[in-house]
């Protein structure tokens, strides 16, 4: 089925330790964005890709990078991950930016 | 920044009867979009509302824009087990879209 594939769903990290959350879409559409979402606090920009090959801050970005490798892929990478970053971590994909969003099904991470 | 408020936080409902939630900026909107999320799940894109007073409707869900363009409603009429989750609205003022804390809306049976 068309949409957002986000991998890992779940991860478990320990204070320090780095990873890649991938991202993919198969619609064709040109923004992308990550978004991290607590309890109370609605979905927070982390960073965007308004086209390929370029990449943006949003609101939340300190701790958080990210690489728009193709058209198709957006990944988010923390360096040295902190329990401050344990959230649900959420990729989106839009035809341009400012359009509807199409949601991938969610990253749950969890730093220790 | 913009800033994007949504009430009520949260909202119980008999099976049947109406529900409304709303999304106030402090700033003058551009557009605005509305989410919905059920429990464990993904947001998923409901609509997106352009024009001054615009209103526009999905089946038992009817969405308004406000005329000074700083507010918005999502309206379920009669509402059903299978309308449970939480309703985000996102709003941008022509930079990006900045989400709502959301509704979350439980309906007993």
């Amino acid at each position: 089925n068309a949409g957002v594939t986000q991998t890992p769903k779940f991860q478990v990290l320990k204070t320090g330790q780095s990873m890649t959350l991938q991202c993919a879409q198969d619609m064709n559409h040109n923004s992308m964005y990550w978004y991290r979402q607590d309890p109370g606090m609605g979905l927070r920009l982390i960073y965007y890709s308004a086209s390929e090959g370029t990449t943006d801050k949003g609101e939340v970005p300190n701790g958080y990078n990210v690489s728009r490798l193709n058209k198709r892929e957006f990944s988010l990478r923390l360096e040295s991950a902190a329990p401050s970053q344990t959230s649900v971590y959420f990729c989106a994909s839009s035809e341009r930016k400012n359009y509807g969003y199409t949601f991938g099904s969610g990253t749950r991470l969890t730093v220790v | 920044g913009q800033q994007v408020m949504q009430i009520p936080q949260y909202q119980h409902v008999q099976e049947g009867e109406d529900f409304t939630t709303y999304c106030n900026s402090s700033t003058t909107l551009s557009n605005i979009q509305w989410y919905k999320q059920r429990p464990g799940g993904h947001p998923v894109f409901l609509i997106q509302l352009v024009k001054s007073g615009e209103v526009k409707k999905q089946k038992r869900l009817t969405f308004q824009f406000g005329e000074a363009k700083k507010n918005s409603s999502l309206h379920i009429t009669a509402t059903q087990t299978t309308d449970v989750g939480t309703y985000f609205c996102a709003a941008t003022d022509g930079q990006n879209f900045v989400f709502g804390p959301g509704t979350r809306l439980s309906v007993l049976p």
